[in-house]
């Protein structure tokens, strides 16, 4: 069953660092997404990706984030300056065009020091 | 941003009985998705709803589309230890949002053998 995948699964950085979190969403779809969960919490969206471009984006997409689809099969997340409270776990999701069912992969835990 | 309301916060039961959560929002929805997330792991799409009073299962579980549209209801009969986890509504306006999913409180289930 084709499913979303992300790399790393664990990333360290100390503060100031620039980190990139991959993801492989599932391959005919053509809606992507990043997430964000602080430990306990809730999913926090984060941002949408289509067409080769953002959709839509939340309060915590500020100037420090980007997002690109590098190549046909690549979604990448990538933090500029990392902070502290940039530590969480960060999750890609996917959907197909005629759904809105999104799957999630299984997740970068992100730890900045 | 949209605010959704899982109760209960916490559940404790025993195997076998049977488990009823919601979902509630400050504002319609046109659908509505339920996931399981295990300690440390992505979500895991369980049940989508598209329609208001729809009803829709998926082996043991059954979820509701609240005809309010600011509702949602999952129920879980005879429940087993796999059943334990974190359960998450998540709700779409796509008229207003387009794209942007957002995420419940979280239910979180531990079942007694």
């Amino acid at each position: 069953e084709p499913e979303v995948t992300q790399t790393p699964s664990h990333q360290v950085t100390q503060m100031g660092q620039e980190v990139i979190l991959r993801c492989v969403p599932i391959s005919n779809h053509l809606y992507f997404y990043w997430y964000r969960q602080i430990l306990g919490q809730k999913v926090e969206f984060l941002v949408s990706f289509y067409n080769n471009e953002i959709s839509e984006k939340s309060e915590i997409f500020d100037d420090q984030f980007s997002v690109e689809r590098p190549d046909g099969s690549n979604f990448t997340l990538k933090i500029r300056s990392t902070k502290l409270e940039d530590s969480a776990m960060y999750f890609c999701a996917s959907r197909g065009s005629f759904t809105y069912e999104q799957y999630f992969g299984p997740g970068t835990r992100l730890t900045v020091t | 941003g949209q605010q959704l309301n899982q109760s209960p916060q916490s559940m404790f039961i025993q195997e076998g009985e049977d488990v009823s959560m919601n979902c509630t929002s400050s504002s319609i929805f046109n659908t509505w998705l339920w996931y399981k997330q295990d300690p440390g792991e992505g979500p895991v799409l369980l049940i989508a709803l598209y329609k208001a009073g729809e009803l829709t299962s998926n082996g043991r579980l059954t979820a509701q589309f609240g005809i309010t549209r600011k509702d949602s209801f999952l129920n879980i009969s005879a429940s087993i230890p796999s059943d334990v986890g974190i359960y998450f509504c998540a709700g779409l306006d796509t008229p207003n949002t387009g794209n942007q999913f957002y995420f419940g409180t979280g239910t979180s289930l531990t079942v007694i053998p």
